[in-house]
Order: structure tokens, then sequence, then C-alpha cells
């Protein structure tokens, strides 16, 4: 099936380095990823839209200066926190939406810590 | 905008109880409607989901039926088991867009 693998799985920084976040779609080509931010006891937030090729677009309220996204490849979108602070801290996850009946793919997320 | 206001958890159960995870929304069009779950450490994997008013998914035990005229879509269950401990997450697609609004997710925990 459809498989999103997104890693690091954890990751602990200090404040004010930067950390990337990978999420690769293996076995499909995934033109379009989403990535998603959840807080504690909080829905998944739609942070951008990356499109293979083109500038990410971004939701409102999201730095697109701090939250870098590259999707450089049909198979591979990043994305990286820079300088961050603690209240980056946070479940980053990605999707892709797969073809066929797959829909949707989602990564296993990435828990930033920033200390 | 599109929203999902999900029960809140987290929700304990017996093994063999029912289970009832309210989820409602407000969206404009006709937008199809969706469940994920987490399991621990895994990234979200879709459940179950309906695509048009009346329609029913179901997978796995699990049913939920798109009731336009409540804007609802709650999940159910007639007997949980532990492997059913999770996060549950509701989710809608609207009609123009190719991104999901997820409600806040619900934890069950099933204890045997």
């Amino acid at each position: 099936g459809a498989v999103v693998s997104q890693h690091p799985s954890r990751v602990i920084c200090k404040s004010g380095t930067s950390v990337k976040i990978e999420c690769r779609s293996l076995d499909f080509q995934a033109t379009t990823m989403f990535w998603y931010r959840q807080f504690p006891k909080q829905s998944l937030m739609l942070m951008a839209t990356s499109n293979e090729g083109s500038k990410a677009t971004y939701e409102q309220g999201v730095e697109k200066d701090k939250f870098l996204i590259n999707h450089a490849s049909l198979t591979l979108s990043t994305l990286t926190v820079t300088s961050a602070h603690p209240e980056d801290s946070s479940f980053y996850i990605c999707s892709a939406i797969a073809g066929g009946s797959y829909g949707y793919t989602f990564g296993s997320g990435t828990r930033l810590t920033v200390v | 905008g599109d929203s999902v206001t999900q029960m809140e958890g987290p929700v304990t159960l017996s093994e063999e109880a029912f289970l009832t995870i309210n989820c409602t929304y407000t969206a404009t069009g006709y937008p199809s409607l969706f469940w994920y779950v987490q399991y621990p450490g895994e990234g979200l994997q879709l459940l179950l989901k309906a695509t048009k008013a009346d329609d029913k998914g179901s997978n796995k035990g699990f049913e939920a039926t798109y009731r336009k005229e409540t804007t609802s879509f709650h999940l159910e269950k007639g007997s949980v088991q532990v492997s059913d401990s999770a996060v549950y997450f509701c989710a809608l697609r609207g009609g123009g867009a190719n991104n999901l609004f997820f409600g806040t997710g619900t934890r069950l925990t099933v204890i045997p």
C-alpha cells in the first residue's frame, strides 16, 4: 500500500538551532504534501501545502521564513524549523495524497522538543 | 469556514462495551467525512469514510453515518477490544479543497 515515511520520529534541539524533518512517499509519487502541527489536546492544524517544483502555500498565521518547506522531488518534502524556540515544540505530521483508493496517507509524525 | 467539533476525551471503556464518539461539522457545500485512527507510535490511518449524505462508512466493526440534517458523523462500535485503544480523529474535506480539517482527537482506552 501507499506509505509515507517520516523521520526523525523524535528530536530534541537547543533553542536557536534548526531542525529538518523529512517525509518520503514510498511506492507512489506525491505531487502534493501537507504539513500539520498538533498541540497537546488540540486538533491537527494545517500549516502549509507543499507542491513539487513550486513554492509552498502557507496557512494564515504560519511564518514561512521560520518553517521552510522544500518539495524538490515527487517523493520527498522537507520541513525545516529555523531558529527553533521552546514554543515551537510540537508534534509535526506530513500527509500526501496517494492515488487509487489510498487517499490521504500520513507519516508517523515527529515530536519536536526545543530546550 | 469549515470546522469539526469532536467529543473530548479521554474515554475509558471495558472490553466489549459499546462505543460512541460524537462528531459534528460545519461546512459549505457537500464535504466528505472521515474517521482516522492513530495507534501509539504510528501515523494516522484511515478508518472509514463517507462522501455523501446518508452514506455509512464501516471498517473493523466501526460504523459512522453521514447525517446532513444534524451535520454529524458519529463513530460507533458495538463491542470494543483492547486493541482498539488509540486516538480517533474526525475529519472533513470541503467540496473545493484538497486538505483535511480535523477534530481535536479522542483518546480511547479499553481495559480488559
